[in-house]
């Protein structure tokens, strides 16, 4: 059964650096996409970016391009969201999704990681 | 604001069709790529409800289905039923931004 699984909820003060976890499992992690969306309270679903953990290849969105870094860890089949200089607005639900194809859609999502930034 | 754009609510009662619009451009679904929808209900991840257009995944309800024409698509809900009240979503990719779009979601009340 394929199935991710991310790390629990954050809560962060203002201009603090977050990593949050997506671990795979019952497929063969290197050969999908992972994404990471955000979703604010009360608003709509947003791509981050993705990553290609076979040879690491990633793409940003450019309305997140230069505080969000996303990696993966092919050895242990875990994909990583890390966010800078958190602020109030960063305050949302962040969920990680397989990509069947960088332009395809998403099969499997995991459970979303709330994080809460605030002072 | 979304680059697919969605209506923000629609309603209907019990056994009742209602219809999902979700209107991209020539960059995303005017261009050719496929358009795939998500339920998503408060407190879960999203679900994959219709891919590539109008395909259904195994355990999905043949009462939704999807299309696509020119540079919008639709979601379909016959045969309302109460727990089908949640938030829709439409995806596409876009090659202008070089990146999947969504819509800015429907929230659907069953009356």
């Amino acid at each position: 059964e394929v199935q991710l699984v991310q790390s629990g909820a954050e809560v962060k003060k203002p201009g603090e650096s977050l990593k949050i976890s997506c671990e795979g499992s019952g497929y063969g992690f290197p050969g999908y996409w992972i994404a990471w969306v955000r979703q604010m309270p009360g608003k709509g679903l947003e791509w981050m970016g993705i990553i290609y953990p076979g040879d690491s290849d990633t793409r940003y969105s450019p309305s997140f391009q230069g505080r969000v870094t996303i990696s993966a860890d092919r050895s242990i089949s875990t994909a990583y969201l890390q966010l800078s200089s958190l602020k109030a607005s960063d305050t949302a639900m962040y969920y990680c999704g397989r990509l069947v194809g960088p332009t395809n859609y998403f099969d499997y999502w995991g459970q979303g990681t709330l994080v809460t930034v605030s002072s | 604001q979304s680059v697919l754009t969605q209506p923000p609510s629609v309603s209907g009662a019990p056994g009742q069709r209602v219809t999902i619009s979700c209107t991209g451009s020539d960059s995303n679904i005017g261009a050719g790529y496929d358009v795939h929808w998500y339920q998503l209900l408060p407190g879960t991840a999203p679900k994959r409800l219709i891919y590539g257009n109008s395909n259904r995944p195994s355990g999905v309800p043949d009462r939704f289905s999807g299309s696509r024409s020119g540079t919008s698509a639709s979601l379909a809900i016959t045969g309302l039923q109460a727990d089908d009240e949640a938030d829709y979503y439409c995806q596409s990719y876009d090659n202008s931004l070089r990146g999947s779009v969504f819509g800015g979601g429907t929230k659907l009340t069953v009356l």
